[in-house]
């Protein structure tokens, strides 16, 4: 166990909707990781944020937006979902922004019918 | 030039023999190459990790060799055991140009083990 925490376990919605998965990072975290898995990408990197503040951002499209809270959990909000988006969306969390390790969640499975 | 490169796909291995995963990248930048396992329906968990400066890295049955003149790095599991069959991913952090990949990891392709007993 991580202790990276992350809700709900699995997702499943249709298109056009819009879903928010929330993540907690370990205590005593700042900075926390959003990543998505897909069959045909892998491992695939989204967002940074770090203390609240957003730090670096990947190949994240503009219907997904994420947020990290004053209590250091985050959510990951997807809209207008379309069936590309199922994926697993990982959660990972370091100590500061350029923390080497990173320690990820169990994920949330999101299937989109 | 911010990719990582991973072989094999899948590899399948006796009990008790040796796990070889290679690894490569371009990005120069690049200074903590991590090791993640992921074991079906679980996140990611580190298993080991190694910084440029050092050759070779080994925690208990698990090692790192590191080459930074050929820009590769692989992951030797010694005395294989079921137990390990996983999907190893090598990954590569490092501050990329204009300072956007602060933190981010990038992930090679992944390699799914297979330990026969």
């Amino acid at each position: 166990d991580s202790g990276v925490t992350q809700t709900p376990k699995h997702l499943i919605t249709a298109t056009g909707q819009r879903v928010t998965l929330r993540c907690s990072p370990r205590s005593g975290d700042l900075s926390v990781y959003w990543y998505q898995q897909s069959l045909d990408q892998g491992l695939q990197f989204l967002i940074q944020y770090y203390n609240g503040e957003e730090r670096a951002k990947g190949n994240i499209l503009e219907r997904f937006s994420a947020q990290q809270f004053p209590d250091l959990h985050s959510e990951l909000n997807l809209s207008s979902l379309e069936l590309g988006d199922s994926a697993l969306y990982f959660c990972a969390s370091s100590v500061a922004a350029g923390y080497n390790e990173q320690f990820f969640g169990p994920g949330t499975r999101l299937t989109v019918l | 030039q911010q990719q990582v490169k991973q072989s094999p796909q899948s590899l399948i291995v006796q009990k008790g023999g040796i796990s070889i995963i290679n690894c490569a990248y371009e990005n120069t930048a690049f200074d903590y190459f991590p090791w993640y396992q992921q074991f079906p329906g679980k996140g990611p968990a580190l298993l080991i990790a190694i910084r440029p400066d050092v050759s070779e890295k080994k925690e208990g049955r698990f090692t790192i060799s590191f080459n930074k003149s050929a820009k590769q790095f692989s992951l030797h599991i010694m005395d294989s055991q079921p137990g390990d069959s996983a999907t190893y991913f090598c990954a590569a952090k490092g501050e990329g140009a204009g300072g956007t990949s602060y933190g981010k990891l990038t992930f090679g392709q992944g390699t799914i083990l297979t330990v026969h007993p």
